[in-house]
């Protein structure tokens, strides 16, 4: 079936780790993003890519960093520079170009600090 | 700088009645608005896509309206169902080629059987 994968679906980081979270799309989908999720509130976004090889900041990039090598895969690192990591995470994928696009989610990564 | 907004933040209704999810933005210059749909500690769905020509779209027990003029947009669910319930999330495109879209913080919905 196509759609997005993200692992793990579960994942706990010490203190001054990084850790990376997998995304891999089968959709054939140009662009891809990460969207991190507080408790209760929406969702914010963390980078995103149209194009292999290349990628832009979204609202919140401080402490994460992606790489964009292969159509299909769009990993994030949380470094030890981000200071409150534990969230939701969210990978996603769309076409790009003109008309209306929908966007797909994968099922989410929960990170916690221990 | 756009901000999406949802109003209520939480619903319980029984099961039967008709009900809408209000969705408001602040500036009027978007591309496309899309809502969702996300269980609890899942991913979330796209239920509708409405593009900034149109002004509705439907799907189903689901229709969604568009008003850029005033910053609005509605997702009028009718007949609800328990599995309905879920938290409901609306979302605009910037447009200009950005591909980024702004999430309001979405209506958590209870349908009571």
């Amino acid at each position: 079936d196509g759609g997005i994968t993200q692992s793990p679906k579960y994942l706990f980081r010490k203190e001054g780790q990084n850790v990376t979270l997998s995304c891999e799309q089968n959709l054939n989908h140009d662009a891809m993003y990460w969207y991190r999720q507080d408790p209760g509130q929406g969702l914010r976004l963390i980078y995103y890519s149209q194009i292999v090889n290349d990628f832009q900041k979204g609202d919140i990039a401080e402490g994460y960093s992606v790489s964009r090598e292969k159509k299909e895969s769009f990993p994030l690192t949380v470094t030890s520079a981000q200071k409150n990591p534990t969230a939701f995470y969210l990978c996603a994928s769309s076409w790009t170009g003109r008309g209306g696009y929908t966007i797909y989610f994968g099922e989410g990564s929960w990170l916690t600090v221990v | 700088k756009q901000e999406v907004t949802q109003i209520p933040a939480a619903l319980s209704v029984p099961e039967g009645e008709n009900l809408v999810l209000n969705c408001s933005f602040t500036d009027s210059a978007i591309y496309n608005l899309q809502w969702f749909r996300q269980d609890p500690g899942k991913g979330l769905t796209s239920l509708l896509l409405i593009q900034s020509s149109q002004r509705e779209q439907t799907s189903g027990r689901l229709n969604a309206s568009l008003d850029k003029s005033s910053g609005r947009s509605t997702l009028y669910i009718a007949a609800s169902q328990p599995g309905d319930s879920a938290t409901y999330l609306c979302a605009v495109d910037l447009g200009s080629g950005t591909y980024k879209y702004i999430f309001g913080t979405g209506t958590r919905l209870k349908v009571l059987a």
